[in-house]
């Protein structure tokens, strides 16, 4: 079946280690996305890629970095510099072209100690 | 830049009755989408309908559908024969057409639907 899968489900983290978030899509979208969500809040952006080897920043992206190396994954790195790690994280994808709806991934809920 | 706000933090409703969710949005631009997502206690993210901003008839999608008045830049959600499932976060988002594809969402409605 097609869809996003994203990895792990859960994640704990030591203050000041980078840690990685998996997110792989088989649905041949070109376009991919992360994003943040925090207790009772909206998603709010954290960088998004158009297209292979090209990404841009979102509303927060500090502390964050990702790569697009090929089209079907878009791993997020949450660096020691983000002060507040600790939210639940959604990766998306969707067509390049507007309007077209953005299928979610299940999510990894981060959890710095 | 764009603003989403969803005015109705938390909303209940009893089973098979009619709840409508409010969305305002602020921008310049002419040419836009907007979008409702639901988020059930899973947290899978789930399109429920979409509105393009240059047609005036409001989209319909079974038991739910749209008020979308433009002017006002208002994009509500009625809920028809609410179920007990219906029950989850629903968040408003906003995509302007000259920005990619991206996506500025509302801070969301918890929806409680009471048998």
């Amino acid at each position: 079946d097609g869809g996003i899968t994203q990895s792990p489900k859960y994640l704990f983290r030591k203050e000041g280690q980078n840690v990685t978030l998996s997110c792989e899509q088989n649905l041949n979208h070109d376009a991919m996305y992360w994003y943040r969500q925090d207790p009772g809040q909206g998603l709010r952006l954290i960088y998004y890629s158009q297209i292979v080897n090209d990404f841009q920043k979102g509303d927060i992206a500090e502390g964050y970095s990702v790569s697009r190396e090929k089209k079907e994954s878009f791993p997020l790195t949450v660096t020691s510099a983000q002060k507040n790690p600790t939210a639940f994280y959604l990766c998306a994808s969707s067509l390049r072209t507007t309007h077209n709806e953005q299928f979610f991934g299940p999510g990894t809920r981060l959890t710095v100690l | 830049a764009q603003t989403v706000t969803q005015s109705q933090p938390e909303m209940s409703v009893q089973e098979a009755e009619t709840v409508t969710l409010s969305c305002t949005y602020d921008t310049s631009e002419n040419n836009y989408y907007l979008f409702w997502y639901k988020q059930p206690p899973s947290r899978q993210m789930i399109l429920v309908i979409r509105q393009e901003a240059y047609k005036q008839q409001n989209a319909t999608e079974n038991r739910f559908s749209v008020n979308f008045q433009k002017a006002a830049k208002s994009f509500s959600l009625k809920i028809s024969d609410s179920q007990l499932g219906d029950t989850a976060m629903y968040f408003c988002a906003f995509q302007n057409n000259n920005a990619g594809n991206m996506l500025t969402f509302g801070g969301g409605t918890r929806l409680m639907v009471k048998p």
